[in-house]
């Protein structure tokens, strides 16, 4: 299986301030197609997941546009330009090329 | 609006077997799967499985070889994921996400999730 690993596991951060978040894959998340199926996701306490990012840098319907991913290849990160109080929550990376899908491990963030 | 929602908590025995429904609404089932995740207490997310809502073909993590069922009613656009010979490593709370897997579909992959429906095997 495809080993995805986040980095910081936890994530202090300053409302108002940047944060950035990376995802490193154990092999190439390029499919066939030329398309990466990278995602991120956050999820809030007690709530289920919530898909913020698709292909690496697309973002979701109703995303806001301070979060941004990027990357390629093994190599991605997911950025937000200013924190809010509602970004609150552990963010996941999964990939979708390789089979089974896998998930990283999460990283926790949270306001200073 | 899309809609999944997801049958309730149950506690369950070691060795039984547990059935949580996925009753989907908002879209055209046929056209789209469904994929079963789930998280363990203070852990992270595993995906267990994925369906078909077409023709119901379904594939499901090697680990889970045996123990598990994906199955679908497209007259009611539920899906349902049974678990088999319970332990208490299997307690956690399992979702399920539309996933259509066609690449030309990328931006429906796993953009909405059920509530998510916790099932504790306790003796």
């Amino acid at each position: 299986d495809v080993v995805m690993t986040q980095s910081p596991l936890s994530l202090p951060v300053t409302l108002g301030q940047p944060a950035s978040i990376s995802c490193r894959s154990s092999q190439s998340l390029v499919y066939s197609d030329g398309h990466t199926y990278l995602k991120w996701f956050l999820q809030r306490p007690g709530q289920s997941p919530r898909r913020l990012i698709y292909e690496v840098s697309k973002r979701g319907s109703g995303v806001p546009d301070r979060f941004s991913g990027s990357g390629s290849g093994s190599d991605f990160t997911l950025k937000i330009s200013r924190v809010e109080a509602e970004d609150v929550g552990v963010y996941y990376c999964m990939q979708g090329t390789h089979w089974p899908p896998t998930f990283g491990q999460g990283t926790k963030v949270e306001i200073k | 609006q899309v809609q999944l929602v997801q049958s309730g908590a149950e506690v369950k025995k070691p060795g039984a077997s547990v059935k949580v429904s996925c009753k989907t609404s908002g879209y055209t089932f046929t056209n789209s799967g469904i994929s079963w995740v789930r998280q363990a207490p203070g852990q992270g997310l595993e995906w267990l499985g994925w369906i078909s809502g077409y023709n119901g073909d379904a594939n499901h993590a090697p680990r889970l070889q045996g123990r598990i069922t994906l199955t679908t009613d497209t007259s009611t656009s539920t899906a349902y994921m049974e678990l088999r010979s319970l332990s208490s490593d299997d307690t956690a709370v399992y979702y399920c996400a539309r996933d259509p897997t066609a690449a030309a579909d990328s931006e429906k992959h796993f953009d909405y999730w059920g509530q998510g429906s916790l099932v504790t095997v306790s003796s």
